[in-house]
């Protein structure tokens, strides 16, 4: 039982490009988040997913899309990169919404 | 692998009552630890700690680190029921190829009027 899983644990990006961070849990969660952690700012919601097949915005949604692909992946994507989005990225999961979630070990962004 | 431990996993004690929670960690290259309290919403900051025996205080919260024995303390006096919450331990490391935010499981307190 791994929890919360993600990949990769560091990129760097150039301005401009786009890649997607991945998510798994594997304890039949419905719903899913994504967390941007920034240095005295604590954590921010970006996109979360309710239940399977839904998504809505959090509270700093631009720049960012979601995929919820099946129950156990949840997917976030940068289209276009920008030095602003320079961030550790969180995912959790949640048996159902508001519940206590279960954190993944983050995904360490830096974007030139 | 870091790790971080919680202790109690939850707890439920009567309004005015004090509460201790403790959070223990196993990290490489140490950075910082933050506590958080989850209500229906996503996680808030409540603090961060870098140094050694340094109280930090806010309200009726307060906290503490020992870095020599690796663990941290989140007090509060004085409980009320809007205290109720998830509060979660966290901490940061850097370098060793696991830069970021280890979180313990949390503990969950409960407030009864």
């Amino acid at each position: 039982n791994a929890g919360v899983t993600q990949t990769p644990k560091f990129q760097v990006l150039k301005t401009g490009q786009s890649m997607t961070l991945q998510c798994a849990q594997d304890m039949n969660h419905n719903s899913m988040y994504w967390y941007r952690q920034d240095p005295g700012m604590g954590l921010r919601l970006i996109y979360y997913s309710a239940s399977e097949g839904t998504t809505d915005k959090g509270e700093v949604p631009n720049g960012y899309n979601v995929s919820r692909l099946n129950k156990r992946e949840f997917s976030l994507r940068l289209e276009s990169a920008a030095p602003s989005q320079t961030s550790v990225y969180f995912c959790a999961s949640s048996e159902v919404r508001l519940e206590t979630q279960y954190f993944g070990p983050g995904t360490r962004l830096l974007v030139l | 692998e870091d790790k971080v431990v919680q202790s109690p996993l939850s707890l439920v004690v009567h309004e005015g009552d004090t509460v201790t929670l403790n959070c223990s960690y196993e990290v490489t290259n140490f950075r910082s630890l933050l506590w958080y309290k989850q209500e229906k919403k996503a996680p808030t900051f409540l603090f961060m700690l870098t140094s050694s025996g340094i109280e930090k205080k806010s309200g009726r919260l307060s906290s503490i680190l020992d870095k020599k024995e690796l663990f941290s303390i989140l007090n509060i006096t004085a409980t009320q029921t809007g205290d109720s919450a998830i509060y979660l331990c966290a901490v940061e490391s850097s370098g060793g190829g696991a830069d970021g935010l280890t979180f313990g499981k949390g503990t969950h307190l409960i407030i009864q009027p």
